[in-house]
């Protein structure tokens, strides 16, 4: 496809249930990186991959957030034990190279019931 | 942590009017990036400014990378019905991990016709 695909668009879980997002950058794409965005705040950085080199995971919030980027293209996003508080718009984005412009999917709209 | 504030949280203007909503920072950024998002979509870019001082139009957009490097604006000019959206900007410190992105909180527009 054209763009950043995020799936599923939309995923309602039951609270301590474990969670799997899944990001298709745009191909060619060697950055990725993942978000979060709570109801009205601004992105949250959670995790960047570039290249081969090993992902910057600092954003991160616990240990229940986990990411991998297979083959240097998909990329899943594993939420464990999954909390109320994890409630929110996870976006991935891609980009040509680890600084400016980034492209981003629509994202994946989580709620925790 | 570095962190962006951004105003005005929101703004109500008539159609025709022109816009401005800025961020500023108590660090020091290499890149300032400006987005819109439209409600259950990903951010868009609209503007990069990778230099001190550059001064960047995209159409009736203008944004500017404040000489300091901790501040940025964005102007819009003859608003139209369609500018409506959150505009978000961020910054991007360039070094090791140079596509990892602080955003504002947003500045909520609302276009009346």
């Amino acid at each position: 496809g054209a763009g950043v695909s995020q799936s599923p668009s939309n995923k309602v879980t039951e609270k301590g249930k474990d969670v799997e997002l899944r990001c298709d950058p745009i191909s060619g794409h060697t950055a990725l990186y993942w978000y979060r965005q709570s109801l009205g705040q601004g992105l949250e950085f959670l995790i960047y991959f570039q290249g081969n080199s090993a992902p910057d995971k600092s954003g991160l919030p616990s240990d229940r957030f986990s990411a991998e980027r297979t083959g240097g293209s998909v990329s899943t996003l594993t939420i464990q034990r999954t909390q109320q508080e994890d409630s929110a718009v996870y976006l991935c984005a891609s980009s040509t190279r680890g600084e400016g412009e980034a492209f981003f999917g629509q994202g994946t709209r989580l709620t925790v019931v | 942590g570095q962190q962006l504030n951004q105003s005005p949280q929101s703004m109500f203007i008539q159609e025709g009017e022109d816009v401005s909503m800025n961020c500023t920072s108590s660090s020091i950024f290499n890149t300032w990036l400006w987005y819109k998002q439209d409600p259950g979509e990903g951010p868009v870019l609209l503007i990069a400014l990778y230099k001190a001082g550059e001064l960047t139009s995209n159409g009736r957009l203008t944004a500017q990378f404040g000489i300091t490097r901790k501040d940025s604006f964005l102007n819009i000019s003859a608003s139209i019905p369609s500018d409506v959206g959150i505009y978000f900007c961020a910054g991007q410190s360039g070094a090791t991990n140079a596509g990892k992105s602080t955003f504002g909180d947003g500045t909520t527009l609302t276009v009346k016709p």
